[in-house]
């Protein structure tokens, strides 16, 4: 089946570790984007690419890093420069100009 | 201002109630329009697409309103499977094409 894969769904990050959340799409698009979400909040931005190996900060991309080496893959790095990480991590991807889809998310939580 | 505007809400209506969103956006080049809907701990998904023209899928009818740059919303015969939080998405045209999503408005829909 077509879509987009986030993984792991559940992820704990001790104080000062880099953690990596994956995610991976097979349905051709040119764009894909990481959102972050806080509770009873809307998505926000972090970070976005509409094609390979390009990618453009979003509205809160400090403590964060992003690849796109694959049309396919947009993995997003939380840094320890992160100070507040616990949050409901969306991915998504679209053609440019149509509706965009969203994998399953990935909830990370500072222990 | 921010960019894509909602009423958070609750809306607590009844079965069988008529219920209506509306959302603002700031930037009058905005192209695409569309509304998700997000049930509690799981990621948004596409509702319908909003048209110049206006367009209806059941008991769900989107409007755009070009000079007062707002879309709406009408859920008809509202069903208790209705209560989710409903995602107003908006974005620019073109190379720059960014869904930018409001923090949503939350439905809830009781016996």
């Amino acid at each position: 089946d077509g879509g987009i894969t986030q993984s792991p769904k559940y992820l704990f990050r001790k104080e000062g570790q880099n953690v990596t959340l994956s995610c991976e799409q097979n349905l051709n698009h040119d764009a894909m984007y990481w959102y972050r979400q806080d509770p009873g909040q809307g998505l926000r931005l972090i970070y976005y690419s509409q094609i390979v190996n390009d990618f453009q900060k979003g509205d809160i991309a400090e403590g964060y890093s992003v690849s796109r080496e694959k049309k396919e893959s947009f993995p997003l790095t939380v840094t320890s420069a992160q100070k507040n990480p616990t949050a409901f991590y969306l991915c998504a991807s679209s053609e440019l100009n149509t509706e965009a889809f969203f994998g399953q998310g990935t909830r990370l939580t500072v222990v | 201002r921010k960019e894509v505007e909602q009423d958070p809400g609750p809306f607590n209506v009844p079965e069988g109630a008529t219920v209506a969103f509306n959302c603002t956006y700031s930037n009058s080049a905005s192209q695409s329009f569309f509304w998700y809907r997000q049930d509690c701990r799981k990621e948004p998904k596409l509702l319908m697409s909003v048209y110049s023209s206006g367009n209806e899928d059941g008991r769900f009818t989107a409007q755009l309103n070009r000079a007062s740059q707002y879309i709406s919303l009408l859920i008809r015969d509202s069903k208790l499977s209705d209560s989710a939080t409903y995602l107003c998405v908006v974005s620019l045209s073109g190379g720059s094409y960014i869904p930018t999503f409001g923090r949503g408005t939350s439905l809830i829909v009781h016996p």
